[in-house]
Protein backbone atom coordinates (compact mmCIF):
# COMPACT_ATOMS: atom_id res chain seq x y z
CA UNK A 1 0.00 0.00 0.00
CA UNK A 2 1.28 3.72 -0.84
CA UNK A 3 1.74 5.62 2.22
CA UNK A 4 0.75 9.30 2.42
CA UNK A 5 1.96 10.90 -0.90
CA UNK A 6 2.70 14.73 -1.20
CA UNK A 7 3.05 16.65 -4.15
CA UNK A 8 5.21 18.61 -5.75
CA UNK A 9 8.55 17.58 -3.64
CA UNK A 10 9.94 21.09 -4.19
CA UNK A 11 8.83 24.13 -5.33
CA UNK A 12 10.36 27.74 -5.87
CA UNK A 13 7.89 30.78 -5.54
CA UNK A 14 7.79 34.33 -5.75
CA UNK A 15 6.85 36.67 -2.67
CA UNK A 16 3.33 37.78 -3.28
CA UNK A 17 2.69 34.81 -5.36
CA UNK A 18 -0.02 32.04 -3.98
CA UNK A 19 1.07 28.23 -3.85
CA UNK A 20 -0.97 24.87 -3.69
CA UNK A 21 0.50 22.13 -2.07
CA UNK A 22 -1.11 18.44 -2.67
CA UNK A 23 -1.93 15.05 0.11
CA UNK A 24 -3.32 11.79 -0.80
CA UNK A 25 -4.05 9.98 3.21
CA UNK A 26 -3.08 6.72 3.57
CA UNK A 27 -6.00 4.70 2.05
CA UNK A 28 -8.91 4.50 4.85
CA UNK A 29 -7.44 7.05 6.82
CA UNK A 30 -9.78 10.08 6.94
CA UNK A 31 -8.15 12.58 9.01
CA UNK A 32 -5.52 14.58 7.03
CA UNK A 33 -3.05 17.64 9.23
CA UNK A 34 -0.66 20.20 7.81
CA UNK A 35 2.31 21.38 9.31
CA UNK A 36 5.40 23.71 8.70
CA UNK A 37 8.73 22.55 9.65
CA UNK A 38 10.86 25.60 9.38
CA UNK A 39 14.83 24.66 9.01
CA UNK A 40 16.09 24.02 12.62
CA UNK A 41 12.94 23.69 14.40
CA UNK A 42 10.12 21.05 15.11
CA UNK A 43 7.14 20.79 13.15
CA UNK A 44 4.18 23.37 13.67
CA UNK A 45 0.90 22.35 13.73
CA UNK A 46 -1.44 24.78 11.09
CA UNK A 47 -4.51 22.35 10.59
CA UNK A 48 -6.42 19.04 10.70
CA UNK A 49 -9.71 18.34 8.58
CA UNK A 50 -11.44 15.23 8.67
CA UNK A 51 -14.41 14.25 7.10
CA UNK A 52 -13.97 17.35 4.70
CA UNK A 53 -14.58 20.07 7.75
CA UNK A 54 -11.58 21.82 9.95
CA UNK A 55 -11.51 20.41 13.28
CA UNK A 56 -8.28 22.43 14.63
CA UNK A 57 -6.21 25.64 13.45
CA UNK A 58 -2.68 26.88 14.56
CA UNK A 59 -1.74 30.25 15.20
CA UNK A 60 -1.22 30.78 11.05
CA UNK A 61 -2.74 33.45 9.21
CA UNK A 62 -5.40 34.10 7.20
CA UNK A 63 -2.89 33.93 4.01
CA UNK A 64 -3.28 29.69 4.90
CA UNK A 65 -6.03 27.78 4.13
CA UNK A 66 -6.80 24.42 3.37
CA UNK A 67 -9.73 22.16 1.89
CA UNK A 68 -10.25 18.40 2.18
CA UNK A 69 -12.17 16.52 -1.00
CA UNK A 70 -14.75 13.76 -0.70
CA UNK A 71 -11.71 11.19 -1.43
CA UNK A 72 -10.13 12.57 1.59
CA UNK A 73 -6.82 14.11 -0.25
CA UNK A 74 -6.46 17.38 0.78
CA UNK A 75 -4.73 20.91 -0.24
CA UNK A 76 -3.03 23.81 1.44
CA UNK A 77 -2.88 27.23 0.34
CA UNK A 78 -0.70 29.91 0.88
CA UNK A 79 -1.77 33.34 -0.57
CA UNK A 80 0.68 36.78 -0.61
CA UNK A 81 3.90 34.59 0.12
CA UNK A 82 6.33 36.04 2.39
CA UNK A 83 10.12 34.77 2.58
CA UNK A 84 9.56 33.48 5.89
CA UNK A 85 6.87 31.22 4.35
CA UNK A 86 10.07 29.06 3.15
CA UNK A 87 9.89 25.66 4.76
CA UNK A 88 9.17 21.91 4.43
CA UNK A 89 5.59 21.41 4.85
CA UNK A 90 4.28 18.25 6.09
CA UNK A 91 1.38 15.86 6.03
CA UNK A 92 -0.36 13.51 8.43
CA UNK A 93 -2.69 10.92 7.58
CA UNK A 94 -4.85 9.60 10.25
CA UNK A 95 -7.40 6.78 10.30
CA UNK A 96 -9.75 8.98 12.27
CA UNK A 97 -9.99 12.24 14.68
CA UNK A 98 -8.82 10.67 17.81
CA UNK A 99 -6.35 8.57 16.25
CA UNK A 100 -2.85 8.25 18.11
CA UNK A 101 -0.93 7.65 15.17
CA UNK A 102 -0.21 9.77 12.60
CA UNK A 103 2.10 8.50 9.40
CA UNK A 104 3.64 11.62 7.55
CA UNK A 105 4.49 12.24 4.28
CA UNK A 106 8.03 13.11 2.41
CA UNK A 107 7.00 16.47 2.54
CA UNK A 108 6.90 19.84 -0.27
CA UNK A 109 9.98 21.86 0.43
CA UNK A 110 8.97 25.76 -0.33
CA UNK A 111 11.37 27.89 -1.27
CA UNK A 112 9.97 31.95 -1.14
CA UNK A 113 12.53 34.14 -3.08
CA UNK B 1 -1.88 24.36 26.22
CA UNK B 2 0.73 22.05 26.21
CA UNK B 3 4.84 22.71 24.84
CA UNK B 4 7.42 20.29 24.48
CA UNK B 5 11.56 21.23 25.75
CA UNK B 6 14.04 19.25 24.27
CA UNK B 7 17.10 19.84 26.55
CA UNK B 8 19.99 19.10 23.96
CA UNK B 9 19.81 20.80 20.24
CA UNK B 10 23.12 18.31 19.07
CA UNK B 11 24.22 14.61 20.94
CA UNK B 12 27.19 13.60 19.65
CA UNK B 13 27.88 9.82 20.02
CA UNK B 14 30.29 7.12 19.26
CA UNK B 15 29.30 4.22 17.50
CA UNK B 16 27.95 1.46 20.44
CA UNK B 17 27.53 3.79 23.06
CA UNK B 18 24.50 4.29 24.83
CA UNK B 19 22.39 7.52 24.48
CA UNK B 20 19.92 9.33 26.15
CA UNK B 21 17.72 12.24 24.39
CA UNK B 22 15.75 14.39 26.94
CA UNK B 23 12.35 15.55 26.43
CA UNK B 24 10.44 17.65 29.36
CA UNK B 25 6.88 18.81 28.50
CA UNK B 26 4.09 20.71 30.52
CA UNK B 27 0.30 20.41 30.24
CA UNK B 28 -2.83 21.45 32.16
CA UNK B 29 -4.37 17.95 30.63
CA UNK B 30 -3.84 14.73 30.12
CA UNK B 31 -1.17 13.78 27.43
CA UNK B 32 -0.23 10.92 24.73
CA UNK B 33 3.98 11.47 24.27
CA UNK B 34 5.75 10.45 21.19
CA UNK B 35 8.99 10.03 19.86
CA UNK B 36 9.59 10.68 15.76
CA UNK B 37 13.16 10.21 13.87
CA UNK B 38 13.58 12.39 10.57
CA UNK B 39 16.36 11.09 8.24
CA UNK B 40 17.32 13.55 5.90
CA UNK B 41 15.03 15.53 3.20
CA UNK B 42 12.37 12.73 4.67
CA UNK B 43 9.05 12.83 6.97
CA UNK B 44 8.51 11.87 10.10
CA UNK B 45 8.69 8.15 11.19
CA UNK B 46 6.76 7.38 14.42
CA UNK B 47 9.94 5.22 16.78
CA UNK B 48 7.38 4.74 20.06
CA UNK B 49 4.19 6.27 21.78
CA UNK B 50 2.94 6.30 25.36
CA UNK B 51 -0.49 6.19 25.56
CA UNK B 52 -1.51 4.95 29.03
CA UNK B 53 -0.16 1.93 31.41
CA UNK B 54 3.30 0.84 31.82
CA UNK B 55 5.56 4.18 31.74
CA UNK B 56 8.58 2.18 29.94
CA UNK B 57 7.59 2.08 25.93
CA UNK B 58 9.70 -0.02 23.76
CA UNK B 59 9.64 0.92 19.97
CA UNK B 60 11.37 0.38 16.73
CA UNK B 61 15.23 0.09 16.12
CA UNK B 62 15.87 -1.23 20.03
CA UNK B 63 14.51 2.79 21.24
CA UNK B 64 12.91 3.24 24.09
CA UNK B 65 11.45 5.99 26.26
CA UNK B 66 10.34 6.04 29.84
CA UNK B 67 7.41 7.97 31.31
CA UNK B 68 7.59 9.97 34.48
CA UNK B 69 4.68 11.44 35.48
CA UNK B 70 5.69 13.50 37.99
CA UNK B 71 9.02 14.91 36.60
CA UNK B 72 7.29 15.55 33.18
CA UNK B 73 9.41 13.90 30.91
CA UNK B 74 9.51 11.62 28.55
CA UNK B 75 13.33 10.61 27.61
CA UNK B 76 14.58 7.93 24.57
CA UNK B 77 17.36 5.68 25.27
CA UNK B 78 19.08 3.55 23.47
CA UNK B 79 21.82 0.99 24.78
CA UNK B 80 24.10 0.94 21.63
CA UNK B 81 23.75 3.00 18.67
CA UNK B 82 24.49 2.40 15.30
CA UNK B 83 25.90 5.17 12.48
CA UNK B 84 22.45 4.61 11.07
CA UNK B 85 20.59 5.91 13.95
CA UNK B 86 22.27 9.48 13.13
CA UNK B 87 18.93 11.66 12.57
CA UNK B 88 16.72 14.63 14.18
CA UNK B 89 14.21 13.00 16.96
CA UNK B 90 11.74 14.92 17.79
CA UNK B 91 9.74 14.58 20.87
CA UNK B 92 5.70 15.44 20.84
CA UNK B 93 2.89 15.62 23.44
CA UNK B 94 -0.86 15.23 21.97
CA UNK B 95 -3.55 16.21 24.47
CA UNK B 96 -6.41 13.39 24.82
CA UNK B 97 -9.12 14.91 24.32
CA UNK B 98 -7.47 17.35 21.42
CA UNK B 99 -7.81 14.84 18.28
CA UNK B 100 -4.39 14.11 17.66
CA UNK B 101 -3.05 17.96 17.07
CA UNK B 102 0.78 17.32 17.87
CA UNK B 103 2.82 19.92 19.38
CA UNK B 104 6.61 19.09 18.95
CA UNK B 105 9.82 19.82 20.66
CA UNK B 106 12.60 22.30 18.73
CA UNK B 107 14.57 18.20 17.75
CA UNK B 108 17.77 16.83 18.73
CA UNK B 109 20.40 15.86 16.41
CA UNK B 110 21.80 12.71 17.05
CA UNK B 111 25.36 12.51 15.60
CA UNK B 112 26.81 8.94 15.75
CA UNK B 113 30.27 8.86 15.26
CA UNK B 114 32.43 5.60 14.24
Amino acid sequence: DAGVTQSPTHLIKTRGQQVTLRCSPISGHKSVSWYQQVLGQGPQFIFQYYEKEERGRGNFPDRFSARQFPNYSSELNVNALLLGDSALYLCASSLNLGSTEAFFGQGTRLTVV
Amino acid sequence: AQSVTQLDSQVPVFEEAPVELRCNYSSSVSVYLFWYVQYPNQGLQLLLKYLSGSTLVKGINGFEAEFNKSQTSFHLRKPSVHISDTAEYFCAVSGVEQGGKLIFGQGTELSVKP
